[in-house]
C-alpha cells in the first residue's frame, strides 16, 4: 500500500527564518511523481512544486526547493526568507505512474510570526 | 492564467434530498479528479476521468456517481446525502502525462448538509 507521513503536525517560525517539512512515503513502485500542495484558510488548494523519481535534481521554485532523497524515500520541503503569506496546511503528496490518485499525507500546519 | 471552475461554491442540502457538483477544468486539460475533505483532514480522492472515461476510483459511495461530457467538463452527482457527507469537494485538472500528473485544483463546494 502507498502511504505518506508528515511528522510534524505543526510548526512555527518568524517571519525570515527558512524552514523544513518533513515528508515521508511508502512505495514499491519505481516510478512516480511528488508534490507540496500549500492550503491557506481561503482552503483553495495551491501546487507548491513537484519532483519526478526519476529526476536526481531537486527542484526548486523561487522560494521552496525540496530535498529529495530516493533511496530514503524523504521529500521535504524547504521555504527560505518566509512571508506571512505563506502561513498554511502544507500537504505531501504522491501519484504513481501507473494511476491518478495522489497520495496525501495528513498535513503540516505553517504558521509564520511577524 | 484560466483556472479550474466548480459550481456552486456553496451548497446546503437536507438529509436525504440529492446534489450535482459542477466542475470545468483548464482548457485543453483531458484528466478530472475528484476529492472530498472533511475539516482538518486531507483531501480524498473520490473518482478520476480521462478523455471521458473513468480512469480511477477511490472511496466514493455507491450513492455517488460522475461522468465527464464531451466538452470536458464533469458532474459529480450524489443522492440520498448523510450528515457525514458534509465536507469540502474539489475538482482538480491535468493533462496527465504530457505534464507529469500535476493537478491543477478549484476553489471546491463547500456542501452542508442538515
Amino acid at each position: 500500500a502507498q502511504t505518506v507521513t508528515q511528522s510534524q503536525p505543526e510548526m512555527s517560525v518568524q517571519e525570515a527564518e527558512t524552514v523544513t517539512l518533513s515528508c515521508t512515503y511508502d512505495t514499491s513502485e519505481s516510478n512516480y511523481y511528488l508534490f507540496w500542495y500549500k492550503q491557506p484558510p481561503s482552503r483553495q488548494m495551491i501546487l507548491v512544486i513537484r519532483q519526478e523519481a526519476y529526476k536526481q535534481q531537486n527542484a526548486t521554485e523561487n522560494r521552496f526547493s525540496v530535498n529529495f532523497q530516493k533511496a530514503a524515500k524523504s521529500f521535504s520541503l524547504k521555504i527560505s526568507d518566509s512571508q506571512l503569506g505563506d502561513t498554511a496546511m502544507y500537504f505531501c503528496a504522491f501519484v504513481l505512474d501507473s494511476n491518478y490518485q495522489l497520495i496525501w499525507g495528513a498535513g503540516t500546519k505553517l504558521i509564520i510570526k511577524p | 492564467a484560466a483556472g479550474v471552475i466548480q459550481s456552486p461554491r456553496h451548497l446546503i442540502k437536507e438529509k436525504r434530498e440529492t446534489a450535482t457538483l459542477k466542475c470545468y477544468p483548464i482548457p485543453r486539460h483531458d484528466t478530472v479528479y475528484w476529492y472530498q475533505q472533511g475539516p482538518g483532514q486531507d483531501p480524498q480522492f473520490l473518482i478520476s476521468f480521462y478523455e471521458k472515461m473513468q480512469s480511477d476510483k477511490g472511496s466514493i459511495p455507491d450513492r455517488f456517481s460522475a461522468q465527464q461530457f464531451s466538452d470536458y467538463h464533469s458532474e459529480l452527482n450524489m443522492s440520498s446525502l448523510e450528515l457525514g457527507d458534509s465536507a469540502l469537494y474539489f475538482c482538480a485538472s491535468s493533462q496527465g502525462v504530457a505534464t507529469s500528473y500535476e493537478q491543477y485544483f478549484g476553489p471546491g463546494t463547500r456542501l452542508t448538509v442538515t
